[in-house]
């Protein structure tokens, strides 16, 4: 049973340009948590989804960020016309229920 | 709002020596507290948590109590190895599905 699986790993993206974070949550887990960790600090959260559903996207940027949980396939994290202060790594969780999460290894973005 | 604060670091140990990494909380209600631990490059990954007040969580060698008369978290073990060295995240959990995490403490423990 794989883990929560995040990729890529590394991410380099010009300014500008769009960065796909994917996320496939662990077997069994219905809720997927995107936190982000900016240099020196902890991890903030991002956004709670469900299958095909966002239960809460209040930590989300209201510009430039999306993203979606499809039926079939992995999360998406969606960042468009990226900026330096996007560097970041970014953390994939997920759920069976709204407990116990599992955390995938993240996605380290780094926008040049 | 909710809020975590440990102790900066870095912090470099030799050894076997003794480790204690604070941290205090602020929260509404009574949550659940947590440490995780980040080995480099890698996720987090849960080392223990305490879910009501005078809980003591532990997991291989470490162990943190739930304070909540002085709201805090401390994690520590007695004798630390090599293979400890990593970042340790303090967070917690009150009453939703978000964990609100402190800035991490870089711990570094030399031969």
């Amino acid at each position: 049973n794989a883990g929560v699986m995040q990729n890529p790993r590394h991410l380099v993206r010009r300014r500008g340009q769009e960065a796909r974070l994917r996320c496939s949550p662990m077997k069994g887990h219905s809720h997927v948590y995107w936190y982000r960790q900016l240099p020196e600090e902890g991890l903030k959260f991002m956004v709670y989804l469900q299958k095909e559903n966002i239960i809460d996207e209040s930590g989300m940027p209201k510009e430039r960020f999306s993203a979606e949980f499809p039926k079939e396939g992995p999360s998406i994290l969606r960042i468009q016309q990226v900026v330096r202060g996007d560097s970041a790594a970014y953390f994939c969780a997920s759920s069976q229920d709204r407990d116990g999460y599992t955390f995938g290894s993240g996605t380290r973005l780094t926008v040049v | 709002g909710d809020s975590v604060t440990q102790m900066e670091g870095p912090v470099t140990l030799s050894e076997e020596a003794f480790l204690t990494i604070n941290c205090t909380y602020t929260a509404t209600g009574y949550p659940s507290l947590f440490w995780y631990v980040q080995y480099p490059g890698e996720g987090l990954q849960l080392l223990l948590k305490a879910t009501k007040a005078d809980d003591k969580g532990s997991n291989k060698g470490f162990e943190a109590t739930y304070r909540k008369e002085t709201t805090s978290f401390h994690l520590e073990k007695g004798s630390v190895q090599v293979s400890d060295s990593a970042v340790y995240f303090c967070a917690l959990e009150a009453g939703s599905y978000q964990l609100t995490f402190g800035k991490g403490t870089k711990l570094s423990v030399i031969p």
